[in-house]
């Protein structure tokens, strides 16, 4: 079946540094979604992304899609505090399928 | 605002129990999925369901069985709970949507512990 592999599992950085998780995928997706899920919190939709190529913006988080349709990553410049939590994405293969979620990269940021 | 509840944050359950887990969505959403996360695995998905009375497997639907009678309502039915079904379960719902899907909705979670 599909499988979403997503690096880094971890990542540590100081309040200001930039951050970057990476979503590949074992096929093509028609879209994929990202969410993040603060400490004892549940996950909260980001973005979908649909097109090969597409880039998305949210402020200091921009999102891509890669040509293939086979990979994204959301980056995040300038951290701050309130960034921490795990970072998921989530891939869909066809029109009838369901998502299948990478296993997160949990972001803890330093003052 | 959009709401899923789920009936308990903690539970602690005896192995060989039945139990059940309840979520409310007040979206009028089709879709409903149950989800359990574990530390390092993510999000797995055990059932899913796009219509009252309907219902298909997910990724791991061994041990579960589900329960959707009305379209508000999604149960999740460990027939005899075991220890190694100690997780952290989510419900979602989104509306539906076939050549591009809707985002989901969380609800906060049970964490199930069996003992």
């Amino acid at each position: 079946g599909q499988q979403v592999m997503q690096i880094p599992q971890y990542q540590h950085v100081q309040e200001g540094e930039d951050f970057t998780t990476y979503c590949n995928s074992s096929t093509t997706l028609s879209n994929i979604q990202w969410y993040k899920q603060r400490p004892g919190g549940h996950p909260v939709f980001l973005i979908q992304l649909v097109k090969s190529g597409e880039v998305k913006k949210q402020k200091r988080l921009t999102f891509q899609f890669g040509e293939a349709k086979k990979n994204s990553s959301l980056h995040i410049t300038a951290t701050q505090t309130t960034d921490v939590g795990t970072y998921f994405c989530a891939g869909r293969d066809s029109g009838y399928s369901t998502l299948t979620f990478g296993k997160g990269t949990m972001l803890l940021v330093s003052p | 605002d959009v709401k899923v509840t789920q009936s308990s944050r903690y539970l602690v359950k005896r192995t060989g129990e039945k139990v059940f887990l309840e979520c409310v969505q007040d979206m009028d959403h089709e879709n409903m999925f149950w989800y359990r996360q574990d530390p390092g695995l993510g999000l797995r998905l055990i059932y899913f369901s796009y219509d009252v009375k309907m219902k298909e497997k997910g990724d791991i639907p061994e041990g579960y069985s589900v329960s959707r009678e009305k379209k508000e309502r999604f149960s999740l039915i460990l027939e005899s709970a075991s220890t190694n079904q100690t997780s952290m379960y989510l419900c979602a719902s989104s509306s539906p949507g076939v050549a591009l899907p809707y985002e989901q909705y969380f609800g906060p979670g049970t964490r199930l512990t069996v003992t």
